[in-house]
């Protein structure tokens, strides 16, 4: 079974612009969750989402979105990028309630 | 409080001995625990989960969960240079599909 799949892995990006980012989850898998990971701030729960619909959502401002489509591919949204944003982000997905969730590679956003 | 707490370490210990990783959770409706590992620059990679009250063990590893004192940990036996990485202790919330991290414990295994 193929893991899960993050594109792009790498993405420099100036403030202002915005970014779009691609997860694959595990075949099998509806539930897809998103996470910033900055070395201050440590993984950060962005939001999670399960048959399309957004489900949970954590403490970030509204320049975060995202979406599911039927096929359980998420994409998350970054608008007007701030130096901020640079981090890594990491999704997870996960087969049903209470168990393991897996984690893609990440895609590292440099903001400049 | 924050929802997941670890002690952010460094843990360090010699080659061969047992590192102890302790983590503390706040949501008492928690039902699943989860240990992840995690190398500078790479994603978490899951090495242990718990769901019931006792210990799992699974090669080197064992799992400690006890629910009425909020508490999971992780027992590394023969801790090697290779095991030096940080470990994560995640626990997923009342609704089964949230999963929320603690800062992680950086361990040091010397050689």
């Amino acid at each position: 079974k193929a893991g899960v799949t993050q594109t792009p892995r790498y993405l420099i990006k100036t403030r202002g612009q915005q970014v779009t980012l691609s997860c694959s989850p595990i075949s099998g898998h509806r539930s897809v969750s998103w996470y910033q990971q900055t070395p201050g701030q440590g993984l950060q729960f962005l939001f999670e989402y399960f048959s399309e619909t957004q489900r949970n959502k954590g403490n970030f401002p509204g320049r975060f979105s995202g979406r599911q489509f039927s096929n359980s591919r998420s994409e998350m949204n970054v608008s007007t990028l701030e130096l901020g944003d640079s981090a890594l982000y990491l999704c997870a997905s996960t087969e049903q309630a209470n168990t393991e969730a897996f984690f893609g590679q990440g895609t590292r956003l440099t903001v400049v | 409080q924050k929802e997941v707490e670890q002690n952010s370490g460094p843990l360090s210990v010699p080659e061969g001995a047992i590192a102890s990783l302790n983590c503390t959770y706040s949501d008492r409706g928690s039902q699943s625990f989860f240990w992840y590992r995690q190398y500078s620059g790479k994603s978490p990679e899951l090495i242990m989960f718990i769901y019931s009250n006792g210990d799992k063990e699974d090669g080197r590893f064992t799992a400690q969960l006890n629910k009425a004192s909020q508490y999971v940990s992780l027992l590394i036996r023969d801790s090697q240079p290779s095991d030096s990485a940080t470990y994560l202790c995640a626990v997923r919330d009342t609704g089964g599909f949230k999963t929320i991290f603690g800062a992680g414990t950086r361990l040091f295994v010397k050689a």
